[in-house]
C-alpha cells in the first residue's frame, strides 16, 4: 500500500516564529488532508489539497503531485497552534492512509 | 447543530466482554468510517460503510464488527477477540469515500 511519511517529527517553537511541516507519499494520488489534532484528541480539518496551493489565514498548504510531497506552512505561530499535525492520502480506492504525525510544541 | 457525535467519551471493558462504541451524524452523509490510534501513532481504518447497509474491512478490522442500518448511525462493536482493545477510537464521515472526511470527538476505550 501508499506510504506516507512525515518530518519532522517533532518540532518546538517560539510563539510568532514560522514553520513548515512537510508530507511524502509513495504513489499518486487523489486525495490528500491535511488535520490538526488538538490535545483532547479532535481531528480538525485544515486543507483539503489533492494538488495546487491554498491559504486559510496563517495557515497556508501546497502540494506538488507530480513530485509526491505536500507542505503546510504555519506562521505568526501561537500556543493554540499546539497539537499534532497529520497528513493523510487517498489513491484510487476509497481509503484514507495516515502519517504517523508532527508534534507542534509552540512555547509563550 | 450539524456534526458528528460518539458515545461514550470513555469506557472500560472487562475481560471476555463485548462492548459498543456509539457513532451518530447529522450532516446527511453517505460514507462513515471507524478509525483506531494508539499513542504517539497515526490513525487505522477499522471499517468503513459507503451507504446504507453496506460496509467494509479496513486494514485492521479483525476483533470488530459493524452495522449500517440507518444513514446517520454506524456503531462498532469491539469482541472479545480483540486482545488489545485499549485505544482512541474515531468515528468521521464524508459526503463519498472521494471527499473530505470530518471527525467525531472520539471515544477513549480502557481494558480492566
Amino acid at each position: 500500500g501508499i506510504q506516507v511519511e512525515q518530518s519532522p517529527p517533532d518540532l518546538i517553537l517560539q510563539e510568532g516564529a514560522n514553520s513548515t511541516l512537510r508530507c511524502n507519499f509513495s504513489d499518486s494520488v487523489n486525495n490528500l488532508q491535511w488535520f490538526h489534532q488538538n490535545p483532547w484528541g479532535q481531528l480538525i480539518n485544515l486543507f483539503y489539497i489533492p494538488s495546487g496551493t491554498k491559504q486559510n489565514g496563517r495557515l497556508s498548504a501546497t502540494t506538488v503531485a507530480t513530485e509526491r510531497y505536500s507542505l503546510l506552512y504555519i506562521s505568526s505561530s501561537q500556543t493554540t497552534d499546539s497539537g499534532v499535525y497529520f497528513c493523510a492520502v487517498m489513491t484510487s480506492g476509497s481509503r484514507l492512509t495516515f502519517g504517523e504525525g508532527t508534534q507542534l510544541t509552540v512555547n509563550p | 447543530d450539524g456534526g458528528i457525535t460518539q458515545s461514550p467519551k470513555y469506557l472500560f471493558r472487562k475481560e471476555g466482554q463485548n462492548v459498543t462504541l456509539s457513532c451518530e451524524q447529522n450532516l446527511n452523509h453517505d460514507a462513515m468510517y471507524w478509525y483506531r490510534q494508539d499513542p504517539g501513532q497515526g490513525l487505522r481504518l477499522i471499517y468503513y460503510s459507503q451507504i446504507v447497509n453496506d460496509f467494509q474491512k479496513g486494514d485492521i478490522a479483525e476483533g470488530y464488527s459493524v452495522s449500517r442500518e440507518k444513514k446517520e448511525s454506524f456503531p462498532l462493536t469491539v469482541t472479545s477477540a480483540q486482545k488489545n482493545p485499549t485505544a482512541f477510537y474515531l468515528c468521521a464521515s464524508s459526503r463519498s469515500t472521494q471527499e473530505t472526511q470530518y471527525f467525531g470527538p472520539g471515544t477513549r476505550l480502557l481494558v480492566l
